[in-house]
């Protein structure tokens, strides 16, 4: 069954070191997601992104993030300088159809630890 | 904007006892909602969803869940639960058409044997 494919599964970083996460969306999906969810906290919207541009992103997604398409498969997730509230695991979803009836299928996360 | 309220962060039940976990949410506009399951080191996995049509929506592994939009709920429901339920259940809501889900806090299902 195709998935959503999540590296690294556990980051850990310096406060102000750059991160990247990657995911892999399922292949045919055409619509891409990035959550978090901090320790004991809500699953939070970030960023959605379709045909190579952001569609949507929440106050969370500030100048410090960015998300990029970079080949045919992967979708990534940068933070720029990173803080220790930044210290979450992020999820990625992708979703293969418009209007209202697709699934956003998740991956199983990346934890990220700020020290 | 919308919100969604869990009233319960733990439900501990007895293994084949039914179940019902609690949502509420709050919308000035048409909603879609979810649930989600996530197993332990796992990703979000979606039991079901209510996008339009008949209120009460039947989802995966015995699971299911009524609309009500005059009381502002979707509860999740199991008529007899296993021990491989035991997970953390997470009700998501969006306006139609989106799918920037606001996610209630989860509720963390314990199975009892």
């Amino acid at each position: 069954e195709p998935e959503v494919t999540q590296t690294p599964s556990h980051q850990v970083t310096q406060m102000g070191q750059e991160v990247i996460l990657r995911c892999v969306p399922i292949s045919n999906h055409l619509y891409f997601y990035w959550y978090r969810q901090i320790l004991g906290q809500k699953v939070e919207f970030l960023v959605s992104f379709y045909n190579n541009e952001i569609s949507e992103k929440s106050e969370i997604f500030d100048d410090q993030f960015s998300v990029e398409r970079p080949d045919g498969s992967n979708f990534t997730l940068k933070i720029r300088s990173t803080k220790l509230e930044d210290s979450a695991m992020y999820f990625c979803a992708s979703r293969r159809t418009s209007g209202g009836t697709g699934e956003l299928f998740f991956g199983e996360g990346s934890r990220l630890t700020v020290l | 904007a919308q919100s969604v309220t869990q009233l319960d962060s733990q439900v501990p039940v007895f293994e084949e006892a039914p179940v019902e976990l609690r949502c509420n949410y709050s919308s000035s506009v048409s909603v879609y909602l979810f649930w989600y399951v996530q197993y332990p080191n796992q990703g979000l996995q979606l039991l079901l969803k209510y996008l339009s049509g008949s209120t009460l929506v039947k989802g995966i592994n015995g699971f299911e869940a009524e609309f009500n939009k005059s009381q502002t709920s979707f509860h999740l429901r199991k008529p007899s639960v296993h021990i491989s339920d035991t997970a953390e259940y997470f009700c998501a809501v969006t306006r139609a058409g989106s799918y920037q889900l606001t996610f209630g806090k989860g509720t963390k299902l314990s199975v009892i044997p």
